[in-house]
């Protein structure tokens, strides 16, 4: 069975400080380890997609990094309006569905 | 990115009713798509998985008679709660993955009461 464990479950930084978000998996036959952002009342929002160790992108002041175990989102300089809650998911080599993560709050304080 | 709708975007409803939801790729022929649950606090979870004219696939623990889904075009998912109560209460949403990326759709509340 998949399992998604994000670190920690909530987190308050100063505007301008930056962080890393976890997320330790495990996975039988990895076929995409997914970020998204999520806010308050509203569907995922696609961010990332990583498929092999080693593998990082990046978007404006977010950078996804991808290990074996592991991923983590760092946020470089984040402002107020990159609080949410950041969504870690899998897709494994049993099915199409992802298995999630119960998610990072993230909240950025001016 | 890829379109989805959702609607209603919220619904409110008396115990022992049926509602429907309706998930429209706008964009795109989705063959496939996928039905996620979200209480409060808690992660998203798959509920079943809808496949364009074939029986959707659904997974442990979830009723199949009560959850009813339907893929009737490939533009288009529908999941209606049948006899609804309040642990029903949750947050639904629609999912399609063109090219291996997994859009979402803007998520239905629905509130038995």
């Amino acid at each position: 069975e998949d399992q998604v464990t994000q670190s920690p479950e909530a987190l308050r930084l100063q505007e301008g400080e930056s962080s890393s978000l976890n997320c330790s998996y495990t996975v039988s036959g990895l076929r995409g380890l997914f970020w998204y952002r999520q806010d308050p009342g509203k569907g995922p929002e696609f961010l990332f997609t990583l498929y092999s160790a080693g593998e990082e992108k990046e978007k404006e002041r977010l950078k996804a990094t991808l290990t074996k175990k592991e991923s983590f989102l760092h946020i470089t300089a984040p402002k107020p309006e990159d609080s949410a809650t950041y969504l870690c998911a899998v897709r494994g080599g049993g099915a199409d569905g992802l298995t999630f993560g119960k998610g990072t709050h993230l909240i950025i304080q001016p | 990115g890829a379109v989805v709708s959702q609607h209603p975007s919220w619904v409110i409803c008396k115990s022992g009713t049926s509602v429907k939801i309706e998930c429209r790729s706008l964009d795109f022929q989705a063959t496939t798509m996928f039905w996620y649950r979200q209480f409060p606090k808690q992660s998203l979870m798959l509920m079943a998985t809808s496949n364009e004219g074939s029986k959707a696939t659904y997974e442990q623990g979830v009723e199949k008679d009560k959850f009813l889904i339907n893929h009737a075009s490939l533009t288009l998912s529908t999941l209606t709660v049948t006899s609804a109560h309040p642990e029903d209460s949750s947050f639904y949403i629609c999912s399609y993955n063109p090219v291996e990326t997994q859009y979402f759709g803007p998520g239905t509340r629905l509130l038995v009461l």
